[in-house]
């Protein structure tokens, strides 16, 4: 089984600075899917970003780039000039990417609070 | 579009009784997952349904249950409820089955059920 390990459970920032939160996750598999989500106080978990393993570009939108680090499986989240909007709790995800029923759910990380300071 | 609707937001409920809680999918979307939200477990996954039909199922008792209509709005049931069981639910929805490759998932609030 597949395992998500967020080991910050809390991270906080300067406003208009830069913070990494950082993931590690274990699979046997070599094809699969990462995620960061972002959780507000509104509850929504909201898709910040993803990453195809297969594709060894790393992913970036916005404000948001990963480095990801197959090889350590390592999927780590860097946000930059961060906002006062950026205060949430980050999960990281995985996902296989294998066909059959028992393969589509998302397994999460236990989370990191980020707190953004003004 | 309308995003994932779930109903109600906020539930109490007493030791021993049963719950339903509803997921209204974005349009389109066929896929309906569920997520269990608690402080001391994190999420997990409770099931996934795809046209009408479960395809995953969660390591959650048999007090746990769900079904799709063909309109793709899923409900999930809870019977007997535990104290335990207080959690906050998610439901996603995706195109399925490369979702993932498309829209990926998007979740709704959620509904907060507390049993006293």
């Amino acid at each position: 089984a597949q395992t998500v390990t967020q080991s910050q459970p809390e991270m906080s920032v300067q406003e208009a600075e830069t913070v990494t939160l950082s993931c590690t996750y274990d699979t046997s598999e070599s094809d699969y899917y990462l995620f960061w989500y972002k959780q507000p106080p509104s509850r929504q978990m909201i898709l910040v970003i993803r990453q195809e393993a297969y594709k060894q570009q790393n992913a970036t939108e916005n404000r948001f780039s990963v480095n990801f680090q197959k090889a350590a499986k390592s999927f780590s989240l860097k946000i930059s000039d961060s906002q006062l909007g950026d205060a949430a709790m980050y999960f990281c995800a995985y996902r296989s990417a294998r066909s059959g029923g028992s393969n589509y759910k998302l397994t999460f990380g236990k989370g990191t609070l980020l707190t953004v300071n003004p | 579009k309308a995003g994932v609707t779930q109903t109600p937001r906020y539930l109490i409920k007493t030791r021993g009784q049963q719950v339903t809680l509803s997921c209204s999918p974005i349009s389109g979307h066929r896929s309906v997952s569920w997520y269990q939200q608690t402080p001391g477990q994190g999420l997990q996954f409770l099931f996934e349904y795809f046209s009408e039909t479960q395809r995953n199922k969660g390591n959650f008792p048999g007090r746990f249950s769900g079904r799709q209509f063909s309109n793709s709005r899923s409900e999930m049931n809870v019977s007997t409820l535990e104290l335990g069981d207080s959690a906050l639910y998610l439901c996603a929805s995706s195109t399925y089955p490369r979702g993932v490759r498309g829209d990926g998932y998007t979740f709704g609030s959620g509904t907060r059920l507390t049993v006293v």
